[in-house]
C-alpha cells in the first residue's frame, strides 16, 4: 500500500510553547489530508480535513485557531498544536487519501505529543 | 449514529483461524464495507474492503452477507502480530466522505 510519513514520532514540549507535526505522502499525490487525535484506550477522532491549497475544515468542538493546519502542497500538511497545554497530550495521526474511485486512504504512523 | 457494531474484544488461538463480525445493518447500497486495524500505538492500517461480493487479500478474506446486513473478517491463520484493534466501517467513495472510526474489537492472539 501507499506510504504516508509524520515527523517527529515523538515529541515533548513545554507547556505555552507551540510544535508542528508533518504529514508527507511519499508516493502518492494526496489532494485531502486528514488530522486524527486518539487519547489513551480511545478510539481515533477526526479533528480536521485539509484539502490541498484550501482552509482546512475543523470537526466541531477542535478549536481552529489552536490547531492550525497547513496543507502547502499535495504531499505535505501539518499540523501546528499552538500554546499546548498537558490536555492536548496525545497521539496524532494524519491520514492521506488517493484520488480516483474508488478512492484509498492510507494512515501515518503518528506522532505521541506529551506536553509537560 | 453508530454505523456498525463489534464485539469489544475476541481472543484467539495463534495457528487458528479469527473471525471478526460486524453489523451494518443501516448499509445503503452505494456503502462499501472497509476493515482497518491499529496495532498499539501504530496509525491504523488498511486490511481489506468489499462491496456486494467476498474478497480475498495476502492478508485476510471479507465475507459479505448476500443483503450486506452483516460482514465478517477472516484471518487465516492469526499470529500474535495481529493482536490489535480491528475497526469495520461502512462509507461511500464519493466526495469528501469521511473516515469515522467507532471502538472496534480489540482482538488478542493467544499463544
Amino acid at each position: 500500500g501507499a506510504v504516508v510519513s509524520q515527523h517527529p514520532s515523538r515529541v515533548i514540549c513545554k507547556s505555552g510553547t507551540s510544535v508542528k507535526i508533518e504529514c508527507r505522502s511519499l508516493d502518492f499525490q494526496a489532494t485531502t489530508m486528514f488530522w486524527y487525535r486518539q487519547f489513551p484506550k480511545q478510539s481515533l477522532m477526526l479533528m480536521a480535513t485539509s484539502n490541498e491549497g484550501s482552509k482546512a475544515t475543523y470537526e466541531q468542538g477542535v478549536e481552529k485557531d489552536k490547531f492550525l493546519i497547513n496543507h502547502a502542497s499535495l504531499t505535505l500538511s501539518t499540523l501546528t498544536v499552538t500554546s499546548a497545554h498537558p490536555e492536548d497530550s496525545s497521539f496524532y495521526i494524519c491520514s492521506a487519501r488517493t484520488g480516483g474511485v474508488p478512492y484509498e486512504q492510507y494512515f501515518g504512523p503518528g506522532t505521541r505529543l506529551t506536553v509537560t | 449514529d453508530a454505523k456498525t457494531t463489534q464485539p469489544t474484544s475476541m481472543d484467539c488461538a495463534e495457528g487458528r483461524a479469527a473471525n471478526l463480525p460486524c453489523n451494518h445493518s443501516t448499509i445503503s447500497g452505494n456503502e462499501y464495507v472497509y476493515w482497518y486495524r491499529q496495532i498499539h500505538s501504530q496509525g491504523p492500517q488498511y486490511i481489506i474492503h468489499g462491496l456486494k461480493n467476498n474478497e480475498t487479500n495476502e492478508m485476510a478474506s471479507l465475507i459479505i452477507t448476500e443483503d450486506r446486513k452483516s460482514s465478517t473478517l477472516i484471518l487465516p491463520h492469526a499470529t500474535l502480530r495481529d493482536t490489535a484493534v480491528y475497526y469495520c466501517i461502512v462509507r461511500t467513495n464519493f466526495g469528501n466522505e469521511k473516515l469515522t472510526f467507532g471502538t472496534g474489537t480489540r482482538l488478542t492472539i493467544i499463544p
